[in-house]
């Protein structure tokens, strides 16, 4: 069974640039969240889907950061424009109720702003 | 609202020694907890996970009790391996909101030959 898959693998970029992540989860988890872990600290939720609406996006800071899961399967986590502070790995978890709910991580998109 | 502490790292052992990595929460109701672990190079994997007090949760040499009374779910392994080095987290998802976790801040072990 394939993992959770996230491209690019790694960006740098500017600030007040912009840039998006994609992520494809396992096949078949309705559960899909993108976490934001900032060096020496545990990862943090940005947002949380169930299929394709939002479950949770209260620590999402939406006068920047956007995310979408327009069909319910793949997702795409948008910055614009990016802060010095945006740095982090960006990372990508799917889960779905046959597994128990247990969350299953990607290996991250680690995002560098200068 | 809902918060996990870890010990600090790095923690530097010998190999066959004792592991003890401590995680207290803060949290309302009755939370499920985890043990999360990345390896150099990989994602986040889940390593074990209780759902209720006094559960014991083990995989690999590794444990964890469920303590609701000190709020604890520390790590214990009695042999590390040097491939046990990584970078772990103890994580817990509130009740009854839709499974998404919370995470300690890690706590980095290195286990030297």
């Amino acid at each position: 069974e394939a993992g959770v898959a996230q491209s690019p693998r790694y960006k740098i970029i500017e600030k007040r640039q912009s840039v998006a992540f994609w992520c494809n989860p396992i096949s078949g988890h309705a559960t899909l969240y993108w976490y934001q872990q900032i060096l020496g600290q545990g990862p943090k939720l940005l947002i949380q889907f169930q299929n394709n609406g939002v479950v949770d996006d209260s620590q999402l800071p939406k006068d920047r950061f956007s995310a979408e899961r327009l069909k319910g399967v793949d997702s795409t986590l948008k910055i614009q424009p990016a802060k010095l502070e945006d740095s982090a790995v960006y990372l990508c978890a799917s889960s779905s109720l046959q597994h128990g709910g247990e969350l299953f991580f990607g290996e991250g998109s680690r995002l560098t702003v200068l | 609202g809902d918060s996990v502490t870890q010990m600090e790292g790095p923690v530097t052992l010998s190999e066959e020694a004792f592991l003890t990595i401590n995680c207290t929460y803060t949290a309302t109701g009755y939370p499920s907890l985890f043990w999360y672990v990345q390896y150099p190079g990989e994602g986040l994997q889940l390593l074990l996970k209780a759902t209720k007090a006094d559960d014991k949760g083990s995989n690999k040499g590794f444990e964890a009790t469920y303590r609701k009374e000190t709020t604890s779910f520390h790590l214990e392994k009695g042999s590390v391996q040097v491939s046990d080095s990584a970078v772990y987290f103890c994580a817990l998802s509130p009740y009854n909101q839709g499974g998404k976790l919370i995470f300690g801040q890690g706590t980095e072990l290195s286990v030297k030959p």
